[in-house]
C-alpha cells in the first residue's frame, strides 16, 4: 500500500520569501512522485514529477523538489513567492504497478501576504 | 478538445436522487480515472479504465457508485440514491497509460447532495 503524508495543512509566506511544502511517502515499489497545485474552483495542475531519473526535479512556475529515498522525502520548493502562488498544493505518489493510480496527501493550502 | 471536459460543473441533487457525471478525456489517452474529493482533503481514488475495460474499481465506496467507458473514450459515473456523503468534486483524469506519463485532470463536478 502506498500513502503520502504532507506536514501543514497551512502555510503563510511574504512575498519574495522561500517557499517550503513537505511531502513524505510510504511505497512498497520504486516511487514515482507528483507535485499538482489546485486553484479554486479549477482541477489539478501538475507542477512537476520524478520518475526514477534526476533526484531534483525542476517544474514550472519556479518550483523544484528533491528526491530523497533515505528520508523517504519529496518536498517542494520556490526561492521567492509571487502572490500567484496562492492556491492549494498536493504531493501524490503514483502506483505504476497498478494502472499508476495515485495517491494523495492531504494537500497544503499556500497564503502568500504582500 | 484539448483538455479533459467534465459536465455538468456544478450538481445540486435531493437525496435520493440519481445522478451521472460525464468525462470526455483528451484524444488518444488509453487510461481513464475517476478521483473522489471532499472538502478541505486530497482527491481519492475511484475507479481505472484502460481502453475500455475496468480494471480497478477498489475505490468505490459503495456498490450505489456505478462507471462505465463503453466505447474506450467518454466514461460516465453514476451514483443511485444519493446520500448527503456523497457530496464532493468528482475529478475526472486522463493518460496516455505509460508508467510514467502525466494525468491531465478535468475542472471537476461539484456535487451537492440535500
Amino acid at each position: 500500500a502506498q500513502s503520502v503524508t504532507q506536514l501543514g495543512s497551512h502555510v503563510s509566506v511574504s512575498e519574495g520569501a522561500l517557499v517550503l511544502l513537505r511531502c513524505n511517502y510510504s511505497s512498497s515499489v520504486p516511487p514515482y512522485l507528483f507535485w499538482y497545485v489546485q486553484y479554486p474552483n479549477q482541477g489539478l495542475q501538475l507542477l512537476l514529477k520524478y520518475t526514477s531519473a534526476a533526484t531534483l526535479v525542476k517544474g514550472i512556475n519556479g518550483f523544484e523538489a528533491e528526491f530523497k529515498k533515505s528520508e523517504t522525502s519529496f518536498h517542494l520548493t520556490k526561492p521567492s513567492a509571487h502572490m500567484s502562488d496562492a492556491a492549494e498544493y498536493f504531493c501524490a505518489v503514483s502506483d505504476w504497478a497498478a494502472g499508476n493510480k495515485l495517491t494523495f496527501g492531504g494537500g497544503t493550502r499556500v497564503l502568500v501576504k504582500p | 478538445g484539448a483538455g479533459v471536459s467534465q459536465s455538468p460543473r456544478y450538481k445540486v441533487a435531493k437525496r435520493g436522487q440519481d445522478v451521472a457525471l460525464r468525462c470526455d478525456p483528451i484524444s488518444g489517452h488509453v487510461s481513464l480515472f475517476w478521483y473522489q474529493q471532499a472538502l478541505g482533503q486530497g482527491p481519492e481514488f475511484l475507479t481505472y479504465f484502460q481502453n475500455e475495460a475496468q480494471l480497478d474499481k477498489s475505490g468505490l465506496p459503495s456498490d450505489r457508485f456505478f462507471a462505465e467507458r463503453p466505447e474506450g473514450s467518454v466514461s460516465t459515473l453514476k451514483i443511485q440514491r444519493t446520500q448527503q456523503e456523497d457530496s464532493a468534486v468528482y475529478l475526472c483524469a486522463s493518460s496516455f497509460g505509460q508508467a510514467n506519463t502525466e494525468a491531465f485532470f478535468g475542472q471537476g463536478t461539484r456535487l451537492t447532495v440535500v
